[in-house]
Order: structure tokens, then C-alpha cells, then sequence
């Protein structure tokens, strides 16, 4: 069964202080990774795609990097800005042609000033 | 571009009541998907559709229906609320399979009460 789990559930940084959170994924085939964020009241914003093994992507203060086994999302000198939930969902290469994603709880990141 | 945009934003039911749910894209995507969000549950799966008049059941599909009448619209009905109900509601859309894009856009989500 495909299974996504986040850790740590709950994260708080000061302004600056960088860090990573990580995604444990189980899936018959991995067809694609993906990294959320979502802010209190609102939709899941798409931030990245990771597709194989040694991936990586950036955007800004974040870096996504993928294995076979899991993913981390680094934050680099994190801003209160970043204070958010990421979530993290897998897509089973052997799913079928519905692009169904199967998503973690997320982790819930407090940056402080 | 709108994106996907979901009506009302919020609602509060007695048990036993009806209402329907309205998710409009405008992306023009074959996919759509309807998911509830309760807290430590994460997202959850209900019912989803790979084209105009296809739908298909998802992880919890049970006290929902459906329908895809055209393609930018995915409507979701609760036929009689039940407090297990009261839950966060999003819509999301993508491209087909085999699109070099296969992400997943979410709308605002619709906040459902069920007295």
C-alpha cells in the first residue's frame, strides 16, 4: 500500500535559522514527488516536481531533494514569511492514468523574527 | 486565469440536509479531483473524474456523489449531511497523463459545518 509520512509534525525556527523537512515515501513505483504549501484558509500551492533518485530543485530559500526512500525539503535562512504547512504527496507510476496523489499530514513550519 | 475556484466557501448544514458543491476550472484540464482535509488525516481522496462525463470513487467515497457534465466544472453532493461530514473541501485539477505536467492545482476549499 502507498503510504507518505512527514516528520517532524511541527517545526519552529528563528529568522535565519536553517533546517529540513523530511518526507518517508512507500510506493509500488514512484511516477513523481511532489512538495506543497499551504497557508492557514487556503488551497495546497504546488512548489515542485522530483521525478528519480539524485533529483533536486530550487525556488528561492527552498531546495527539494529526492532518493529512493524519501525526500527533503531544505529551507535555507528562513523568513517569517515561510511560516507555513508543507505537504508532501507520491504518485504510483502503477496507478493508472488518473494522476492521483497520496499525501503526507504535512508539517507545520513557525518561523520566528 | 482564475485557476480553480470553488462556491460557496462556507456552509453550515443540519444532519439530514443536502447541498452541492460547485469546482469551475479554467485551465482547461481532462482531470479533476474533490479531497477533504480534517486535521492529522491529511488529504483525502473522495471521488475524482479523467474526463467530461466519467467519474470514479476514491479512497473515501462513501455519503458523496458526483458529476462531470462538462469539462471545466466538477460538482460534489452530500445527499444527507452527517456530522462526520464537517470537514475542509477541496477541488483540484490536472492534465492528462502524459502531459509533461501532471501536478495537481487546488482551489480556495469550501469550510462545510454539519450540525
Amino acid at each position: 500500500e502507498d503510504q507518505v509520512t512527514q516528520s517532524p509534525e511541527a517545526l519552529r525556527l528563528q529568522e535565519g535559522e536553517s533546517s529540513s523537512l523530511n518526507c518517508s515515501y512507500t510506493v509500488s513505483g514512484l511516477r513523481g514527488l511532489f512538495w506543497y504549501r499551504q497557508d492557514p484558509g487556503k488551497g495546497p500551492e504546488f512548489l515542485f516536481t522530483l521525478y528519480s533518485a539524485g533529483e533536486e530543485k530550487e525556488k528561492e530559500r527552498l531546495k527539494a531533494t529526492l532518493t529512493k526512500k524519501e525526500s527533503f525539503l531544505h529551507i535555507t535562512a528562513p523568513k517569517p514569511e515561510d511560516s507555513a504547512t508543507y505537504l508532501c504527496a507520491v504518485q504510483d507510476r502503477y496507478g493508472g492514468a488518473t494522476n492521483k496523489l497520496i499525501f503526507g499530514t504535512g508539517t507545520l513550519l513557525a518561523v520566528q523574527p | 486565469n482564475a485557476g480553480v475556484t470553488q462556491t460557496p466557501k462556507f456552509r453550515v448544514l443540519k444532519t439530514g440536509q443536502s447541498m452541492t458543491l460547485l469546482c469551475a476550472q479554467d485551465m482547461n484540464h481532462e482531470y479533476m479531483y474533490w479531497y477533504r482535509q480534517d486535521p492529522g488525516m491529511g488529504l483525502r481522496l473522495i471521488h475524482y473524474s479523467v474526463g467530461e462525463g466519467t467519474t470514479a470513487k476514491g479512497e473515501v467515497p462513501d455519503g458523496y456523489n458526483v458529476s462531470r457534465l462538462k469539462k471545466q466544472n466538477f460538482l460534489l453532493g452530500l445527499e444527507s449531511a452527517a456530522p462526520s461530514q464537517t470537514s475542509v473541501y477541496f477541488c483540484a485539477s490536472s492534465y492528462a497523463s502524459g502531459s509533461s505536467y501532471n501536478e495537481q492545482f487546488f482551489g480556495p476549499g469550501t469550510r462545510l459545518t454539519v450540525l
